[in-house]
């Protein structure tokens, strides 16, 4: 069984620019999840996706970020503009539903300069 | 106070000996519990779940539950040096809503 897809591994741009992660959840997975790490601190979750529907979304920034999960299998998050804060690795999760175990994606590692 | 609240270590230990990791919730209608071991440069790795009270034992490690007291555990029997990573529990469901919330993670290393 295929695990979660992330793409891509790494970016680099500049501050004020933007950027998009692709995510693609294991199959048959309803429950969708991004995260942000930033370094030493654990996975913090910027919005959560049941289906094509957002079931929380409280901490993700909403000036600068967005996301969708279209036809409710794959995602998109998009940070536009990006600030120098943004530089983390963003992490995409998912699980059969809410409350059943979680399998991440090997992460987008962004660095914004 | 945070949600899911866990010692950010180092925990040191032996090689061979028992590692015991520690997690308190606020939240007392949370429903699920997960530990996942994180390696340095790598994303999470699901190791346990727990749903219930009491003790859940998968090879050498072992997952505890005690909703009264809102704690979860994890022990690593026989540490071996490859167990050394940043070991994060995670929560799920609650009043806060149906949303998987992480700890800051202990992380763990043996010293051969």
């Amino acid at each position: 069984e295929a695990g979660v897809a992330q793409s891509p591994r790494y970016k680099i741009i500049e501050k004020r620019q933007s950027v998009a992660f692709w995510c693609n959840p294991i199959s048959g997975h309803a429950t969708l999840y991004w995260y942000q790490q930033i370094l030493g601190q654990g996975p913090k979750l910027l919005i959560q996706f049941q289906n094509n529907g957002v079931v929380d979304d409280s901490q993700l920034p909403k000036d600068r970020f967005s996301a969708e999960r279209l036809k409710g299998v794959d995602s998109t998050l998009k940070i536009q503009p990006a600030k120098l804060e943004d530089s983390a690795v963003y992490l995409c999760a998912s699980s059969f539903y809410g409350g059943t175990e979680a399998f991440f994606g090997q992460g987008t590692r962004l660095t914004v300069v | 106070q945070k949600e899911v609240e866990q010692n950010s270590g180092p925990l040191s230990v032996p090689e061979g000996a028992i590692a015991s990791l520690n997690c308190t919730y606020s939240d007392r209608g949370s429903q699920s519990f997960f530990w996942y071991r994180q390696y340095s440069g790598k994303s999470p790795e699901l190791i346990m779940s727990i749903y219930s009270n009491g003790d859940k034992e998968d090879g050498r490690f072992t997952a505890q539950l005690n909703k009264a007291s809102q704690y979860v555990s994890l022990l690593i029997r026989d540490s071996q040096p490859s167990d050394s990573a940043t070991y994060l529990c995670a929560v799920w469901g609650g009043s806060s809503g149906d949303k998987l919330t992480f700890g800051t993670g202990t992380r763990l290393a043996v010293r051969p």
